[in-house]
């Protein structure tokens, strides 16, 4: 059974620009979480989709959105990209019940210059 | 809010037990996750364990819950050089489905 992918696995960007990350879950996961881990924050929640709906918002500027498709594949943007928004972001899925098991992604670096 | 603390590093001899300490601040969570981070890769769930045990055994790796002090703990028997990596608690936010509150993590490093 294929694994949580992300695309682009690397990504730079320059200060100004959007970006948009994909993440593909488990086959059958409806649920799909974002997280961005940088060395001065840890890893912190962005937002979680169930069933193409946001479910559950960290607490993130609205620069940083989402949003998932029918298949359950999600992506997020960033825009007007800041110097902090460096990280690496993980994607993580699961079959949506409260409290289950997430399973992550390789992530996507993303650096801006 | 929820908070989730770790000491940050831990240093062991290969063939030792590793011991990663974790407390946490909400009480109501049902399940405590421990996952691994290995050098420019994502997070690989190790185990997790069910609020009303208190302990949970798998292969190498043993979970120790104390609900009354809220502290968490994973021990590695028979440390190898494989196992080192940063290993991060992660406690769900109480009503926030998959909502995963993470400790810092401890890099564990293992030498010869």
């Amino acid at each position: 059974k294929a694994g949580v992918t992300q695309t682009p696995r690397y990504l730079i960007k320059t200060r100004g620009q959007q970006v948009t990350l994909s993440c593909s879950p488990i086959s059958g996961h409806r649920s799909v979480s974002w997280y961005q881990q940088t060395p001065g924050q840890g890893l912190q929640f962005l937002f979680e989709y169930f069933s193409e709906t946001q479910r559950n918002k960290g607490n993130f500027p609205g620069r940083f959105s989402g949003r998932q498709f029918s298949n359950s594949r999600s992506e997020m943007n960033v825009s007007t990209l800041e110097l902090g928004d460096s990280a690496l972001y993980l994607c993580a899925s699961s079959w949506g019940l409260e409290k289950d098991e997430q399973f992550f992604g390789p992530g996507t670096r993303l650096t801006v210059l | 809010g929820e908070d989730v603390e770790q000491s940050l590093f831990l240093s062991v001899r290969e063939g030792d037990s590793s011991v990663i300490n974790c407390t946490y601040t909400d009480s109501s969570s049902t399940y405590l996750y421990w996952y691994k981070q290995e050098p420019g890769a994502g997070l690989q769930l190790l185990t997790y364990i069910f609020s009303n045990m208190d302990m949970k055994q798998d292969q190498r790796l043993t979970v120790l819950l104390n609900k009354k002090d809220k502290h968490l703990s994973l021990r590695i028997a028979d440390t190898q050089t494989g196992d080192s990596a940063i290993y991060y608690c992660a406690v769900p936010l109480s009503g926030g489905y998959n909502k995963l509150i993470f400790g810092a993590g401890t890099r564990l490093a293992v030498h010869p």
